[in-house]
């Protein structure tokens, strides 16, 4: 069964870069018919796309983030990451990071992790 | 950048009930469209991929469809478990994501 886990820092001072790891397990990251991406949720609020990755490098990012983003991976690892940079409070979130399929939609979510902005 | 909306922002419903949820897309997107559940605390889930084709596992109440611009949820006879928001997104693209708004479906 696979299975994602995020992984960072729970809290990041506003002006620095939240950085994120999503470690995949039970399937390797490499798959030729999957992307990974990533996706965040402010608290009451709705989802909001972040970026995604294909496990070759090829990246694409949400046209309102794609300043401040950098998604990467290490097929080795089998992990990807996600930095995003400047943060402000707008950016406190859980972050989720997930798995899509051929259809573009996430089959597979890890679960969550909250990163708060404050100083 | 194509904009989904959904209707309505939320609904109050009993057990057995018959609930339909809509979703609308500011452009054409085919059948490039999925339903997700979440549960307050939980990732979400998907439901419906394809516009109308069941993720594996999820129960035969739910089902989807639309093309083009305009889709449906339907979950034909409301169950416990099934109160939660309700999220379409779209993948025309596949390159560029968009989520509705989402439609909370509570306990009338």
């Amino acid at each position: 069964q696979l299975q994602l886990q995020e992984s960072g820092p729970g809290l990041v001072r506003p002006s620095e870069t939240l950085s994120l790891t999503c470690t995949v397990s039970g399937g390797s990251i490499s798959s030729t018919s999957h992307y990974w991406g990533w996706i965040r949720q402010p608290p009451g609020k709705g989802l909001e796309w972040i970026g995604s990755i294909y496990y070759g490098g090829s990246t694409h990012y949400n046209p309102s983030l794609k300043s401040r983003v950098t998604i990467s991976v290490d097929t080795s690892k089998n992990q990807f990451s996600l930095k995003l940079s400047s943060v402000t409070a707008a950016d406190t979130a859980v972050h989720y990071c997930a798995r899509y399929n051929i259809w573009g939609s996430f089959d597979y979510w890890g679960q969550g992790i909250l990163v708060t902005v404050s100083s | 950048d194509i904009q989904m909306t959904q209707s309505p922002s939320s609904v109050s419903a009993s057990v057995g009930d018959r609930v339909t949820i809509t979703c609308r897309a500011s452009q054409g997107i085919d059948r490039w469209l999925a339903w997700y559940q979440q549960k307050p605390g939980k990732a979400p889930k998907l439901l419906i991929y394809d516009a109308s084709t069941l993720q594996s596992g999820v129960p035969s109440r739910f089902s989807g469809s639309g093309s083009g611009t305009d889709f449906t949820l339907t979950i034909s006879s409301l169950q416990p478990e099934d109160f939660a928001t309700y999220y379409c997104q779209q993948a025309n693209s596949f390159l560029i994501f968009t989520f509705g708004p989402g439609t909370k479906v509570d306990i009338k």
